[in-house]
């Protein structure tokens, strides 16, 4: 069965360091998406990305953040200058075409820690 | 605004027990219901859904019913086993492509 993959599963990084995570969302999507999840709290919603641009973001999701779908397999979540705060479980999910199943498909996640 | 809203955590059970777990819900429109759920140290997977009213979601002996009268997406099994020792997430989903929302999460530990 296709699954969304991720990697690395463990990111450990400093205060003000650049970090890409990175996402091979199910081949035949063209929705994407992704979630962070700070330990303990809800899983939230950053931003969607469909046609090659961003359809949605949250307020979560400043100019600190930025995706991109280099080809036509990977979607990267970059954090520019990392803080404390932005530790969290962060999670890549895709989904299918119009008309089809309105699921999203996670993957298994990154953990984000800043030090 | 939409939102989710799930039981307190943890849930904790003895093997072949009864399982309820409460979410409700808040839509402007009209929400598809998911549950996902969250095994240690795993990402979350997909464990069943309803896109419309009185549509009944079923999966690996779980069940929950879409009731639009309530705004409720409750989450059952019959008897519940180790394995099923998870976080539990209720999510909706009110325009096709857009964001999900979800719920806290509700912490299952299950007794031998």
């Amino acid at each position: 069965e296709p699954e969304v993959t991720q990697t690395p599963s463990h990111q450990v990084t400093q205060m003000g360091q650049e970090v890409i995570l990175r996402c091979v969302p199910i081949s035949n999507h063209l929705y994407f998406y992704w979630y962070r999840q700070i330990l303990g709290q809800k899983v939230e919603f950053l931003v969607s990305f469909y046609n090659n641009e961003i359809s949605e973001k949250s307020e979560i999701f400043d100019d600190q953040f930025s995706v991109e779908r280099p080809d036509g397999s990977n979607f990267t979540l970059k954090i520019r200058s990392t803080k404390l705060e932005d530790s969290a479980m962060y999670f890549c999910a895709s989904k299918g075409l119009a008309g089809g199943t309105d699921t999203q498909y996670f993957g298994p996640g990154t953990r984000l820690t800043v030090l | 605004g939409d939102s989710v809203t799930q039981m307190e955590g943890p849930v904790t059970l003895s093997e072949e027990a009864f399982l309820t777990i409460n979410c409700t819900y808040t839509a402007t429109g009209y929400p598809s219901l998911f549950w996902y759920v969250q095994y240690p140290g795993e990402g979350l997977q997909l464990l069943l859904k309803a896109t419309k009213a009185d549509d009944k979601g079923s999966n690996k002996g779980f069940e929950a019913t879409y009731r639009k009268e309530t705004t409720s997406f409750h989450l059952e099994k019959g008897s519940v086993q180790v394995s099923d020792s998870a976080v539990y997430f209720c999510a909706l989903n009110i325009y096709n492509f857009n964001k999900f929302y979800f719920g806290s999460g509700t912490k299952l530990n299950v007794k031998p």
